[in-house]
């Protein structure tokens, strides 16, 4: 199962772009990659999936490169609000079902 | 559309004792997954259910156990609870299951083990 790796922390300011890069190493050739975000005493909430090149929609863009051994998660012109954490993870098929293995997450502060 | 429901928001158990969780998916919603959220490990994954069948397992002990009913809500039962076994206990649910679909997740129950 694929383990991912992303930054543990990240600062911005508001109305700047945020780009958050989790690497993947062993990612199978049937994985997905799927971004959550998680704000205190909440689930965490989807925001984007993809597989491969560049998946966008109304909050987000997914890059993922050829060898899709990492993916930048872009976030246009962040508010306050976006603070939170952001978990990049990786989908592995399995029994007809998925496994999912979430890594650390990276807390991304957005300033005024 | 009512989102993923979890009860209680808030538990305090003992060592030793057992505990059971509840989860109501969004309507229409066939996979039921549950993870354990703790400062030191994460969000791991404990297991997902599908039609009333256990699809896939986490790394966790038998200590934890599940189970779906016929109208997808699910229950989540913890044995011999440990002081470890502290966290938030969260679950998702998902259209046809947490590989090809999303999964929305419930705010989650707030276990603490004394």
């Amino acid at each position: 199962l694929a383990k991912t790796t992303q930054p543990i922390s990240m600062d911005s300011y508001e109305g700047q772009e945020v780009n958050i890069t989790c690497s993947h190493n062993n990612i199978a050739t049937n994985d997905y990659i799927t971004w959550y975000q998680q704000f205190p005493s909440q689930g965490p909430r989807f925001i984007i999936q993809g597989y491969k090149t560049k998946v966008t929609n109304e909050v987000a863009s997914l890059f993922i490169p050829a060898d899709r051994k990492s993916s930048t998660l872009s976030l246009p012109r962040v508010s306050l609000s976006d603070t939170a954490v952001y978990y990049c993870l990786v989908v592995t098929v399995y029994n007809q079902g998925g496994k999912l293995i979430f890594g650390q997450g990276t807390e991304l502060s957005v300033k005024p | 559309k009512a989102g993923v429901t979890q009860t209680p928001r808030y538990l305090i158990k003992t060592r030793g004792q057992q505990v059971t969780l509840s989860c109501s998916p969004i309507s229409g919603h066939r996979s039921v997954s549950w993870y354990q959220q703790t400062p030191g490990q994460g969000l791991q994954f404990l297991f997902e259910y599908f039609s009333e069948t256990q699809r896939n397992k986490g790394n966790f002990p038998g200590r934890f156990s599940g189970r779906q009913f016929s109208n997808s809500r699910s229950e989540m039962n913890v044995s011999t609870l440990e002081l470890g076994d502290s966290a938030l206990y969260l679950c998702a649910s998902s259209l046809e299951g947490s590989y090809n679909s999303p999964l929305h997740f419930g705010n989650g129950t707030r276990l603490t083990v004394t």
